[in-house]
């Protein structure tokens, strides 16, 4: 199998506060994970690249102070929207790496609506 | 600079008839590609794959043909059907799967009865 699961779905938050997403692996163990975010009818854009136990990469342009990643285990990674503002509302997406695929396919989450007003 | 385009924003098919998709792309140094398929509000769907050592992968309905001298690949769906509704993106990446895709702006497949 190769199912990935994000938590929560949709979010609405005031700004300035911070948003905790997860994403899961269920049945199977990855130890890289990715995370995208797509603005409306524009393409998935990768932010960061997870790896269990160690620090997350990030892409040009991506705050890392603001888009916190811990990747705990190997079945769970976290994104936290740090003083979250209007501008960062958008469609969060983890993928993870591995399951029938082997090292080759990424497997995507159902993805996280965030809206911040 | 857009790396990976997909020059065609939608496509309309009649049902039964061949889909086909394409993808062009400007890195010399993606040696992976992908397609998904995505339902509004909803993750990527993983559909088929291939190696830059391969012209063609065939799984099922869904064939991927890959031309690396001309930078271009393309989906064909056949026959197609009205669950092929959604869009469509292509995926590249440079050397092995830890790396992040490129991802192309979609296209959005529309099957007509």
């Amino acid at each position: 199998g190769a199912v990935v699961s994000q938590h929560p779905s949709r979010v609405i938050c005031k700004s300035g506060t911070s948003v905790k997403i997860e994403c899961r692996s269920l049945d199977f163990q990855a130890t890289t994970m990715f995370w995208y975010r797509q603005f409306p009818k524009q393409s998935l854009m990768l932010m960061a690249t997870s790896n269990e136990g160690s620090k997350a990469t990030y892409e040009q342009g991506v705050e890392k102070d603001k888009f916190l990643i811990n990747h705990a285990s190997l079945t769970l990674s976290t994104l936290t929207v740090t003083s979250a503002h209007p501008e960062d509302s958008s469609f969060y997406i983890c993928s993870a790496l591995g399951g029938q695929g082997g090292t080759d396919t990424q497997y995507f989450g159902p993805g996280t609506r965030l809206t911040v007003l | 600079d857009q790396q990976v385009k997909q020059n065609s924003p939608s496509l309309s098919v009649q049902e039964g008839r061949i889909s086909i998709l394409n993808c062009d792309y400007t890195n010399s140094m993606f040696d992976y590609f992908l397609w998904y398929k995505k339902y509004p509000a909803e993750g990527p769907t993983f559909l088929i794959s291939i190696s830059s050592i391969k012209d063609k992968n065939e799984d099922g309905r869904f064939t991927v043909f890959l031309n690396k001298s001309a930078k271009h690949l393309s989906l064909h769906i056949v026959p197609s059907q009205p669950g092929d509704s959604a869009v469509y993106f292509c995926a590249a990446r440079v050397g092995g799967g830890a790396d992040g895709l490129t991802f192309g702006k979609g296209t959005h497949l529309i099957i007509q009865p």
